[in-house]
């Protein structure tokens, strides 16, 4: 089958680093997309990884091993405004998303 | 960036109604959209594929006749919930696959929270 892993809740102090880890087994693999949902609100996209590496981007950065099926999202100089859900999304050979259930990621002054 | 734009943003309606939710495409052309709903406290879950010019595909377990979509142009698609009942009540959310840059991506409609009374 398909499916997801990630952890449920993380806590985190501001100013600090946190790594959001998740792991994906899909059938086929077409990208793996880490999203930021606020309470209320869509998700925005963050991040898009399709090739094995880092990529960075501001304060973020993501994380790719395809042959482990392992992906992270690393968040420096965390931000309180940084607090939400962040979801991990694998896409299929079909270009569907596998979504992965979230983690809540606390972040404490 | 890439806008989607998704309408109503909220909505209430009596049981047996039908609701139409609409997601446009803004400043990109868009031939695959998507329709999620999501649960409080659970993560989006697929409902289904929209096509331009041709019919969804639908995700097991979900009524294509009670989830109507409609993919007639290539920045809009509409979701119509007919005959809507309590059990319905979710927020649904749709996004738009841009093929345009050096990568692929996903934007996503601000969502519409039905409630059926």
């Amino acid at each position: 089958g398909q499916n997801i892993d990630q952890p449920t809740e993380m806590t985190a102090t501001e100013g600090a680093i946190v790594q959001i880890n998740c792991t994906y087994q899909t059938s086929g693999f077409n990208g793996l997309f880490w999203y930021q949902q606020h309470a209320g609100e869509a998700p925005t996209f963050l991040s898009y990884n399709v090739l094995d590496g880092l990529e960075e981007k501001g304060r973020f950065s993501s994380f790719l091993s395809r042959s482990k099926g392992y992906s992270y999202l690393l968040l420096k100089e965390l931000q309180m405004k940084d607090s939400a859900s962040y979801l991990c999304a694998a896409m299929d050979s079909n270009y569907q998303l596998i979504w992965g259930a979230g983690t809540k990621l606390i972040i404490k002054p | 960036g890439a806008v989607v734009s998704q309408h109503p943003s909220w909505v209430i309606c009596k049981s047996g109604t039908s609701v139409k939710i609409e997601c446009r495409s803004l400043d990109f052309q868009a031939t695959t959209m998507f329709w999620y709903r999501q649960f409080p406290k659970q993560s989006l879950m697929l409902m289904a594929t929209s096509n331009e010019g041709s019919k969804a595909t639908y995700e097991q377990g979900v009524e294509k006749d009670k989830f109507l979509i409609n993919h007639a142009s290539l920045t809009l698609s509409t979701l119509t919930v007919t005959s809507a009942h309590p059990e319905d009540s979710s927020f649904y959310i749709c996004s738009a696959r841009d093929l345009g840059g050096d990568s692929e991506k996903l934007f996503f409609g601000s969502g519409t929270q039905l409630s059926v009374l």
